[in-house]
């Protein structure tokens, strides 16, 4: 398998659940991102890590918790969620942080209810 | 700081009409610019970029243009196909950051 996946595709929790969504990427790269996508906003860009640390956080609510375990895996914990938290979630991953392209995933159609 | 700002609304077209999609920005500096897509069920691809101003970037029948003083980089293309419809993004990177528009989903009708 080639590219950034993105695991699950879709996903419906409570408020009071406890969920994470898993990005994976294939590509070598040694940097990887969260990004929120929602409709009529630009994209928000959550964390940041380089070398399985995180670099960058955008003053994300503490109920979004990522973990990067080595340079191909990336996760977002979830807990306690908001109805305004449903999104499209975007992990993408780079060479470096400095260029230009990142290769992104399809995404998790997160619905909090 | 440096922000991407993209015209309102969709955009809805026939098939082999011109499609322009308006952006500008600000940013300090010189900034590099980009057209990223996003094609339905799938994450954004870099369509084209430009680093420097004048230089035009353009891949697959689209072009857009650096212009630095107008601050714009609007996407074009003559003939748009069915197969164009998707959400396109402007973007910039400065300070190492890409910065990205709100996105205008496009709509091409047979």
């Amino acid at each position: 398998e080639t590219g950034v996946t993105q695991t699950p595709r879709h996903l419906v929790m409570g408020m009071t659940n406890k969920k994470s969504l898993k990005c994976e990427q294939h590509l070598g790269h040694n940097a990887m991102y969260w990004y929120k996508q929602s409709a009529k906003k630009p994209l928000e860009l959550m964390f940041v890590y380089s070398l399985e640390e995180r670099v960058e956080n955008n003053s994300v609510p503490s109920r979004f918790s990522p973990e990067c375990p080595n340079s191909s895996h990336l996760f977002l914990h979830l807990h306690t969620l908001q109805p305004e938290d449903s999104a499209l979630y975007l992990c993408a991953s780079s060479q470096g942080t400095s260029g230009p392209l990142q290769y992104f995933g399809p995404g998790t159609r997160l619905t909090v209810t | 700081g440096n922000s991407v700002t993209q015209m309102e609304g969709p955009v809805t077209l026939s098939e082999e009409a011109f499609l322009t999609i308006n952006c500008t920005y600000t940013a300090t500096g010189y900034p590099s610019l980009f057209w990223y897509v996003q094609y339905p069920g799938e994450g954004l691809q870099l369509l084209l970029k430009a680093t420097k101003a004048d230089d035009k970037g353009s891949n697959k029948g689209f072009e857009a243009t650096y212009r630095k003083e107008t601050t714009s980089f609007h996407l074009e293309k003559g003939s748009v196909q069915v197969s164009d419809s998707a959400v396109y993004f402007c973007a910039l990177r400065g300070n190492n950051r890409l910065a990205f528009g709100k996105g205008n989903q496009v709509v091409v009708i047979p």
